[in-house]
């Protein structure tokens, strides 16, 4: 595909549900980042992958979100026992090497809704 | 860690009218700004950047000023057009990612 796409594209979920959300990112981009974006708000960091290292995690709000990439391409955000604050748009966006102020792509989110 | 600010949350104006928004961010060893347009329900997508070895760069209707020693950017925008409303996100680089404002809301009125 030409961009970065991400499934599903709108989540419903029940407090206390498992979800899972998938990005996959340009071909080629090594660098991969997950961001969380609640309404009105910019988008705020949550994780960094270079290739299938996952080398910040920083962001991520607590133990109940987990990130994985795997073989280096695609990534899944999981979220465990899902929370109401939890809802927001997740945002992921890749690019080059992520040292050299290359341009993050993004993808066109996942509205997740927790009710 | 890194802060950024962004003012003003909202701004309104007729077509043909600059537009401006200004940035702030905390630490100086940020070196790198880019901003991000985002319609509604769309994706952020990059308009312009500056790196910290230049003060100004332009393209076309819209132009970005930094001033390192007062740790604030801006994005211009000139002769402005209804496509141009939206929201509208400064960022500095933190390391290997990125710290975005909490976003500028443009409607330009026809």
């Amino acid at each position: 595909g030409a961009g970065v796409s991400q499934s599903p594209r709108y989540k419903v979920a029940k407090r206390g549900q498992d979800v899972a959300l998938r990005c996959d990112p340009i071909s080629g981009h090594v660098s991969l980042f997950w961001y969380q974006q609640a309404l009105g708000q910019g988008p705020e960091f949550l994780t960094y992958f270079q290739n299938e290292a996952q080398l910040d995690k920083s962001g991520l709000p607590s133990d109940r979100f987990f990130a994985e990439r795997p073989e280096g391409s695609v990534s899944t955000l999981k979220i465990q026992r899902t929370q109401q604050e939890d809802s927001a748009v997740y945002l992921c966006a890749s690019s080059l090497p992520a040292g050299e102020d290359n341009e993050q792509f993004f993808g066109p989110g996942t509205r997740l809704t927790v009710l | 860690g890194e802060n950024v600010e962004q003012h003003p949350s909202t701004l309104s104006v007729q077509e043909g009218d600059s537009a401006v928004i200004k940035c702030t961010y905390s630490d100086s060893a940020s070196n790198y700004f880019p901003w991000y347009k985002q319609e509604l329900g769309k994706r952020p997508q990059l308009i312009i950047d500056i790196r910290s070895n230049v003060g100004e760069k332009k393209d076309q209707r819209i132009a970005v000023t930094l001033n390192k020693t007062a740790k604030h950017f801006s994005l211009h925008i000139t002769e402005t057009q209804p496509e141009d409303s939206a929201v509208y996100f400064c960022a500095a680089r933190d390391g290997q990612n990125f710290v975005f404002g909490p976003g500028t809301r443009l409607s330009v009125l026809p």
